[in-house]
């Protein structure tokens, strides 16, 4: 099985401010990207896909580039409520099979 | 409402001692899977099923056991020959419908 690589963490950055999250995977013929958000002792919550085109959903802005195998995750106005560790993960397959997860970076919003 | 189930919350094993810990869907989602995570680190899967009475061994299989009766039900049975069992165990299911996968709220598995 290949690898999704995240910055290790954690951060912590003022209420407000703009944090970025960087992941990269080795497996070239992924088909599919995604980042789960995980609270504390909680289980983990799909937070968005992610498309080559880029997307937006609110504050949060997902990049995938195929040549490089990096995916990112940009938080612009960082609530306290953002406080989690956020996962990046690969589906190497099509279809109903297993994810490859990363071991997340640990975001830590202070007031 | 439909959902993932995983029981118990806690669960204490002894030394030697199997135990089973219970995963149930209703949302009639084809694969199930099982998951383990350790403190700071990432997900790291141990069995999957894509199909009632199939399953395929995870990377980390070793000591674990499971079984697909019913497409509703996923149970892992964590052997004594797994002598590290203490860890966070996460269930999720999938369709090609609703990918990616979704989780059970988990188990978190202690030794006594």
């Amino acid at each position: 099985r290949k690898e999704v690589e995240q910055d290790p963490g954690p951060f912590n950055v003022p209420e407000g401010a703009t944090v970025a999250f960087n992941c990269t995977y080795s497996n070239s013929a992924s088909q599919s990207f995604f980042w789960y958000r995980q609270d504390c002792r909680k289980e983990p919550k799909l937070l968005m896909s992610v498309y080559s085109s880029g997307n937006e959903d609110g504050r949060f802005t997902a990049q995938l580039n195929r040549a490089s195998q990096y995916i990112s995750l940009l938080i612009r106005d960082s609530k306290l409520s953002d406080s989690a560790t956020y996962l990046c993960v690969v589906n190497e397959n099509s279809g109903n099979t297993p994810l490859v997860f990363g071991k997340g970076t640990r975001l830590s919003v202070i007031a | 409402d439909g959902g993932i189930t995983q029981s118990p919350k806690y669960l204490f094993r002894k030394e030697g001692q199997n135990v089973t810990l219970s995963c149930e869907q209703n949302l009639n989602h084809d694969a199930m899977y099982w998951y383990r995570q350790d403190p700071g680190q990432g997900l790291r899967l141990i069995y999957y099923s894509q199909i009632v009475n199939d399953f395929q061994k995870g990377d980390i299989a070793e000591g674990y056991s499971v079984s697909r009766e019913k497409k509703e039900s996923f149970p892992l049975t964590v052997t004594s020959a797994q002598k590290n069992p203490t860890a966070f165990y996460l269930c999720a299911s999938s369709s090609e419908r609703t990918l990616p996968q979704h989780f059970g709220d988990g188990t978190r598995l202690s030794i006594l």
